[in-house]
Formats: C-alpha cells, sequence, structure tokens
C-alpha cells in the first residue's frame, strides 16, 4: 500500500499568516494515464470531510482562493495564503492512483495561535 | 446541490450484521465510482471499499480489514449505493461514510457501534 505521510502533524496559525501542509507519498503518484490523482480534504471540527483540491492543484468549486496545491511525484504542498478563523480544523491529503486501497494521510490538525 | 444522504447505522453486537445505504442525487449517480470511508471516533480517515461504475464494469474493491466481511453494491436505478456489513467487529465501529472523486461533498455519514 502507499503510505501518505504529512507534516506537521498539528500546526498554531496567527490569523492573516500563511500556513502550508504537506503530504509525502512512499511512491509516485503519476498514474500510467498520465493524471496525478492526490487530493486534499479539510474538516472543519464535528462536520464532514469535504475536499478543497483535486488532482494536485484544481481547487473546487466554492473554496476560496487562498487555499492552494502544488508539487508531484511524491511531494505535494497545501498552501494557505492567509489564514481565516474559518479554517481551523483538520487535513487530509488523500491518494487514488495506486489502488486499492485508496490511502490517506494522518492528518494535520491547523489551530489559531 | 449534491447530497449524499447515508443511513442503516446502529447499535449491534460483534459477530453481527448490518446494511448501510447511500441515496445520491445532485450528479450523475451511474456514471461515478462510489466509494464508502470511515472514520473511528477521534481518529482519521480510512477508505473501505469502491465500486466501479457499471460502464467501467462493475467491479468491486476493498480494504485488506474488511475483505471477505463486507459486500458493496449499487443500484443505479435509485441512484443509492449499500454496503452490506457481516461479521462486524468492534474495531469497525464508525462513522461511515459514502463519497467519490467525481464531486466534492460528502455526506453526513452514519454511525456504526459495535459493542456487546
Amino acid at each position: 500500500d502507499v503510505v501518505m505521510t504529512q507534516s506537521p502533524f498539528s500546526l498554531s496559525v496567527t490569523l492573516g499568516q500563511a500556513a502550508s501542509i504537506s503530504c509525502r507519498s512512499s511512491q509516485s503518484l503519476v498514474h500510467s494515464d498520465g493524471n496525478t490523482y492526490f487530493y486534499w480534504f479539510q474538516q472543519r471540527p464535528g462536520q464532514s470531510p469535504r475536499r478543497l483540491i483535486y488532482r494536485v492543484s484544481n481547487r473546487d468549486s466554492g473554496v476560496p482562493d487562498r487555499f492552494s496545491g502544488s508539487g508531484s511525484g511524491t511531494d505535494f504542498t497545501l498552501m494557505i495564503s492567509r489564514v481565516e478563523a474559518e479554517d481551523v480544523g483538520t487535513y487530509y491529503c488523500m491518494q487514488a492512483t495506486h489502488w486499492p486501497p485508496y490511502t490517506f494521510g494522518q492528518g494535520t490538525k491547523l489551530e489559531i495561535k | 446541490e449534491v447530497q449524499m444522504v447515508e443511513s442503516g447505522g446502529g447499535l449491534v453486537k460483534p459477530g453481527g450484521s448490518l446494511r448501510l445505504s447511500c441515496t445520491a442525487s445532485g450528479f450523475n449517480f451511474n456514471a461515478a465510482w462510489m466509494t464508502w470511508v470511515r472514520q473511528a471516533p477521534g481518529k482519521g480517515l480510512e477508505w473501505v471499499a469502491r465500486i466501479r461504475s457499471k460502464t467501467s464494469g462493475g467491479t468491486t474493491e476493498y480494504a485488506a480489514p474488511v475483505k471477505g466481511r463486507f459486500l458493496i453494491s449499487r443500484d443505479d436505478s435509485k441512484n443509492t449505493l449499500y454496503l452490506q456489513m457481516d461479521g462486524l467487529k468492534p474495531e469497525d465501529t464508525a462513522l461511515y461514510y459514502c463519497t467519490t472523486t467525481t464531486v466534492p461533498d460528502w455526506g453526513q455519514g452514519t454511525l456504526v457501534t459495535v459493542s456487546s
């Protein structure tokens, strides 16, 4: 199975400051069809997860443009340019290139300092 | 508007069975590869099973911890996804979500508790 390793485990950010979450996979996530099936999800406290980013860098509808995804191969990053109070929660990366199974990172908990 | 509504969870004894349902709307369910993901209390997300669309063969895949005990299926005429869970264990206790990479939305999940 592909292992997804997120860092940091948690981060505390001042409102308006930037935040960055890293996700590393144990093997390249480039599919034989040329796509990279890598995603970012946000789970606010007490809520269901929702997807923010699909295929590395595509923002889902309704996701603020302060969220951006980047990376390739085995190394990926979620950047929040200016953290707002509503961004508090846990962020997960997921790969769907090599299956079964799809695999998730362990999660990164974001809090406001 | 995309909606996924899970149901069928509850309290069951070890070794028991449950059948979860997920009714979807607002997207082309027939074409979607559908997935069950679970989240144990206070833990992260764990992929459980996936079923391809009928046009992609309708084949199924399972995570190792549930293989041979769980069965994923779909009824495209009802836009509904199912998860038949047999031989339940305490470690299956979790909130179960249905989802798909086709749309970003998830449902509220349905809670399964396995306890004597």
